[in-house]
């Protein structure tokens, strides 16, 4: 059974430019949480989607966006970079919404902003 | 508002130490506790779950245990090998999401 994938794997944007991660949840899954970790703020939630509609979100500013499809593949979109937002970002996938079940993280794409 | 502390940041040991990673969580409302881990630049592998009804879970050399009233749990790994160097990490399952502890950056000498 194959796991959660992401890419792309590695990035580099300007800052001001807007960029969009993909993720691809294990299969089954519906529930994708997408996570920001950076080495000052260690990994901190930025929103999960199930079934197509948002239920939670952190505390991350609007430009911080995500959406997810009819095959529960997940994007999320951060638009008008700034430096802070390198980062590692990883999504993660469970059977059902919430955290009463086992998440699955992806390997994570690694944005630099420069 | 949760917050999750691991104790130590960082650990160096001989290869064959029996070891014990520490974490706390100041609010004890909480479905279930995960440990992970995670090597340089890569994404999280889940080691253990234990759920809130549960105080340990066992797998291979590792086995965690919760105290939930207390706010603690601990990571213990028997005959610790080098290839068990990385960055644990353990995530609290409350409300909608995980809020993770800061880590633990262990290494293993040979």
């Amino acid at each position: 059974k194959a796991g959660v994938t992401q890419t792309p794997r590695y990035l580099i944007k300007t800052r001001g430019q807007q960029v969009t991660l993909s993720c691809s949840p294990i299969s089954g899954h519906r529930s994708v949480s997408w996570y920001q970790q950076t080495p000052g703020q260690g990994l901190q939630f930025l929103f999960e989607y199930f079934s197509e509609t948002q239920r939670n979100k952190g505390n991350f500013p609007g430009r911080f966006s995500g959406r997810q499809f009819s095959n529960s593949r997940s994007e999320m979109n951060v638009s008008t970079l700034e430096l802070g937002d390198s980062a590692l970002y990883l999504c993660a996938s469970s059977s059902r919404p919430g955290v009463l079940y086992e998440q699955y993280f992806g390997p994570g794409t690694r944005l630099t902003v420069t | 508002k949760q917050e999750v502390t691991q104790i130590p940041a960082a650990l160096s040991v001989p290869e064959g130490e029996n070891l014990v990673l520490n974490c706390s969580f100041t609010d004890s409302a909480i479905y279930n506790l995960q440990w992970f881990r995670q090597d340089p630049g890569k994404g999280l592998t889940s080691l253990l779950l234990i759920q809130s009804s549960q105080r340990e879970q066992t797998s291979g050399r590792l086995n965690a245990s919760l105290d939930k009233s207390s706010g603690r749990s601990t990571l213990y790994i028997a005959a610790s090998q080098p290839g068990d160097s990385a960055t644990y990490l353990c995530a609290v399952g409350a409300g909608n999401m995980l809020t993770f502890g800061g880590g633990t950056r262990l290494m293993v000498k040979p």
